[in-house]
């Protein structure tokens, strides 16, 4: 089994850009698509990349997703940042019989 | 609109049993996957258990291997998870989610508190 490693905490200004980063330990990155979630507190997660770097309908453009094979690690961008996007961020991907999720990233917008 | 809706947690002593139901509506439940992710108290996410669209197939976190049941009623639109000789450890939030590589929409989620 492999595992994802991110970030503990992230924080940056309103307006600014931020990039939160999700290494894979063991096998290559670009091997299964990766996933990024957003749970706010009391909230239950959703989605807001899936497939590297596809975004589901009502997720605004400013959030985006890409994947580094060179450093074998997926990230998560998010542009011109709100006081709505303070939240956990949680990559997540996959093998054949597996489901795997990165530990999680406290984003602090301040 | 898609909806997943959990039930059946509350508290239960270490070694007994418990069955979380997850009804779903807003979507064809027998053309997709179904997943159990669980998140304890001030942790994170973890994978517990997927299943498949026909109930077919099925994998689980190391954690609950030979310790939890997935399953499904395609006629009924309910997802299950048996969760059998509880620890302390399996406290936690526990979601379903509708997917198969990935959750694409989440329940709200029910909360299991192992304790004595």
């Amino acid at each position: 089994n492999f595992m994802l490693t991110q970030p503990h905490s992230v924080s940056e200004s309103p307006g600014k850009t931020v990039t939160i980063s999700c290494t894979r330990s063991s096998g290559s990155i670009a091997s299964n698509y990766v996933q990024w979630y957003q749970q706010r507190p009391g909230s239950s997660p959703t989605t807001v990349i899936y497939e590297d770097n596809q975004r589901p309908s009502g997720v605004p453009d400013r959030f985006s997703g890409s994947i580094d094979s060179s450093s074998n690690s997926a990230s998560l961008t998010i542009s011109g940042l709100k006081t709505e996007d303070e939240a956990d961020y949680y990559c997540q991907s996959f093998d054949i019989n597996n489901r795997v999720f990165g530990g999680g990233t406290k984003l602090t917008v301040l | 609109q898609v909806q997943l809706v959990e039930s059946g947690g509350g508290v239960v002593q270490p070694g007994r049993s418990l069955r979380l139901s997850c009804a779903v509506s807003g979507f064809s439940f027998i053309n997709y996957g179904m997943h159990w992710v669980r998140q304890a108290p001030g942790k994170g996410l973890e994978w517990v258990a997927i299943i498949s669209y026909d109930g077919s197939t099925e994998y689980y976190g190391d954690s609950v291997k030979g310790r939890f049941a997935i399953s499904r009623d395609n006629s009924k639109n309910t997802l299950y998870l048996q969760m059998n000789s509880l620890r302390p450890e399996d406290t936690a939030v526990y979601y379903c989610g509708k997917g198969w590589k990935y959750v694409d929409y989440w329940g709200q989620g029910t909360l299991v508190t192992v304790s004595s």
